[in-house]
Order: structure tokens, then C-alpha cells, then sequence
């Protein structure tokens, strides 16, 4: 399984743009990048999914660079409600990707 | 309706004791996992069960046993509880493959004394 490794916090003031790295430089070329939310006291939330270059939904963006061994999630205007843990998995479609969830990135949106 | 529910949210017990968590999801899913969450946030798998069989053990002691009744439950029951198995756990269910997500429980949170 491919290993990810992300910033264990930051700090970010409401209404900014936040970009949340994750390096996961032994992806295969199987592997799918996923990114989850979780809230205190709830368990984690799907955001967004992505193979390659980029991908935007209702909430977020995720940028893959062609070498795939980075992505960097865009939450764009934080709110305070979006302070967060932010977990990077990678996995294949055979349901690989639910497994190694790591410790995350705590981001904490300040007034 | 909750999708994922795990019962019961708060657990405080004695060590030596032993105690279960439920969970049930009504997705119709086929695939559940339980996790378990220590202190620092980290989160980490420690079995899956795909139609009510097991199919992922992340080497997790044999105080620890999950039981499926059927692919809307996955039960976990814990031996002999000991200071260290205090953390949150989380149910969760998914489809078997492909990239679909994970759904999550609101987890229970288990202390041992």
C-alpha cells in the first residue's frame, strides 16, 4: 500500500484559501487519491476523489501533478466550521484505498 | 435516518472486563471495517468484512473479535479489556470495490479504567 505523508497541523484565517498537502511518493498506477473530513466527535467524511490533474466538487479541489506523488486539497474561504482533521489515503479500486488513513492534518481556521 | 450507527456511543468499563460494540448500516452495503482511533487522531483499520466474511485482519489481538450476522451488521466484542484498548472506534461500510467512499459511524467512544 502506498504511504502518504502530511503536515500534522495548520492554522489558517477565515476566509482564506487553504491548500492541504499530502506526499505519497509510492503510488501505483492503480492507485486512486481520496481525501476525508473529519469533524470532532463524528466519524470521517468523504470529500473528494482524483486520478490525475484536477478535480472540483461542491466543497473542494483536488490538484495532482503529473508525477502523481503529491495532491494538494483547495478548500476555498474557510469558515470556522471547516476546522478539521483532513486525512490523504491512495488506494487501488480493488479497496485498497480504505485502509491506511494515517494521523491527518489538523486545520484550525481562525476568526 | 443514519446510515452508519454504532451503539453505544460512550462505553466506561474495569480492565479484565468485556464489552461490545454494535453497528449496523442500512446502505446495503456489502463490504464493513471497523477502525480504531488512539489519542493522536490516528486512524487505522483493523478489520473488513465483505458479505459476512472476513477478509481484512490488521493484526489486532484475539481479545478482539468481530461477529457478522449478516452484511447489515458488524459486531465487535472485546476479551479481557486492557488499558490500551482505550480509543474510539468507528464502523464503517462501503461497496466492495471500486473507488466508492468509505461511510462512517459516529464512533464509540471506549474507556478502560
Amino acid at each position: 500500500l502506498a504511504k502518504t505523508t502530511q503536515p500534522i497541523s495548520m492554522d489558517s484565517y477565515e476566509g482564506q484559501e487553504v491548500n492541504i498537502t499530502c506526499s505519497h511518493n509510492n503510488i501505483a498506477t492503480n492507485d486512486y487519491i481520496t481525501w476525508y473530513q473529519q469533524f470532532p466527535s463524528q466519524g470521517p467524511r468523504f470529500i473528494i476523489q482524483g486520478y490525475k490533474t484536477k478535480v472540483t466538487n461542491e466543497v473542494a479541489s483536488l490538484f495532482i501533478p503529473a508525477d502523481r506523488k503529491s495532491s494538494t486539497l483547495s478548500l476555498p474561504r474557510v469558515s470556522l466550521s471547516d476546522t478539521a482533521v483532513y486525512y490523504c489515503l491512495v488506494g487501488d479500486i480493488y479497496g485498497n484505498n480504505r485502509l491506511a488513513f494515517g494521523k491527518g492534518n489538523q486545520v484550525v481556521v481562525i476568526p | 435516518d443514519t446510515a452508519v450507527s454504532q451503539t453505544p456511543k460512550y462505553l466506561v468499563t474495569q480492565m479484565g472486563n468485556d464489552k461490545s460494540i454494535k453497528c449496523e448500516q442500512n446502505l446495503g452495503h456489502d463490504t464493513m471495517y471497523w477502525y480504531k482511533q488512539d489519542s493522536k487522531k490516528f486512524l487505522k483499520i483493523m478489520f473488513s468484512y465483505n458479505n459476512k466474511e472476513l477478509i481484512i485482519n490488521e493484526t489486532v489481538p484475539n481479545r478482539f473479535s468481530p461477529k457478522s450476522p449478516d452484511k447489515a451488521h458488524l459486531n465487535l466484542h472485546i476479551n479481557s479489556l486492557e488499558l490500551g484498548d482505550s480509543a474510539v472506534y468507528f464502523c464503517a461500510s462501503s461497496t466492495p470495490t471500486g473507488i466508492g467512499e468509505l461511510f462512517f459511524g459516529e464512533g464509540s467512544r471506549l474507556t478502560v479504567l
